[in-house]
């Protein structure tokens, strides 16, 4: 089965500096690596997919991630924060052809300050 | 566009009282999940619903039944509840179950039970 850890369970940063979230997974075979977000009080929503081709992957509020997978892992980054990126952010994992259902890291919550 | 949406938002139960969790889609996906999140732990799987007609057990189903009334429905259903399934009740879906898809999440129920 396979498993995630987010190494963070908080990132407090200014605003307008970069930030990385962290996350490594276990699994022994490919996977499918998510990156989710969850503002106040909301459900959660897809922030950026790698499912197979290039390692570094964009997604939505100018946020990125590249998978390694030597490292086996998949970290999120952005270069300039704004107050807006305060949430929790999850990262996930699912397995072609086999555990279908992600599984879902801890959560790292980024605190944006001004 | 309503997506994924839950029933109710928030509760509060005494121990031992029974309660159903209403969750409904309309993006004709075949997949549906509830998740429970507490603080700490991220997100856990309860119950899943591959497909219409069909129900499987996740991570925590102890003290949970689910019922996948159709395609668009799935419902949750605490029938003695405990104080530690205080918690925000998920509901997701997906298109399918090929592990590559986008879970889409409502946007929560909160449950208290004294």
């Amino acid at each position: 089965a396979q498993s995630v850890t987010q190494l963070d369970s908080q990132v407090p940063v200014f605003e307008e500096a970069p930030v990385e979230l962290r996350c490594n997974y276990s699994s022994s075979v490919s996977v499918y690596l998510f990156w989710y977000v969850q503002y106040p009080n909301q459900g959660l929503q897809l922030l950026l997919k790698y499912l197979s081709g290039s390692t570094l992957v964009k997604g939505i509020n100018g946020f990125e991630a590249e998978f390694n997978k030597s490292q086996t892992s998949f970290h999120l980054r952005k270069p300039s924060v704004h107050i807006s990126d305060t949430a929790e952010y999850f990262c996930a994992v699912s397995r072609p052809g086999g555990s279908y259902i992600p599984t879902f890291g801890r959560g790292t919550s980024l605190i944006v300050h001004p | 566009n309503a997506g994924v949406t839950q029933t109710p938002k928030f509760q509060v139960l005494k121990t031992g009282q029974s309660m159903t969790l209403q969750c409904a889609q309309d993006m004709n996906h075949n997949s549906m999940y509830w998740y429970r999140q507490d603080p700490g732990m991220g997100l856990r799987l309860i119950y899943y619903s591959a497909s219409e007609g069909t129900t499987d057990k996740g991570e925590v189903p102890n003290g949970y039944n689910v019922s996948r009334l159709n395609k668009r429905e799935f419902s949750l259903r605490l029938e003695s509840a405990a104080p530690s399934q205080t918690s925000v009740y998920f509901c997701a879906s997906s298109e399918g179950q090929g592990g590559f898809e986008e879970l889409f999440f409502g946007e929560g129920s909160r449950l208290t039970v004294l």
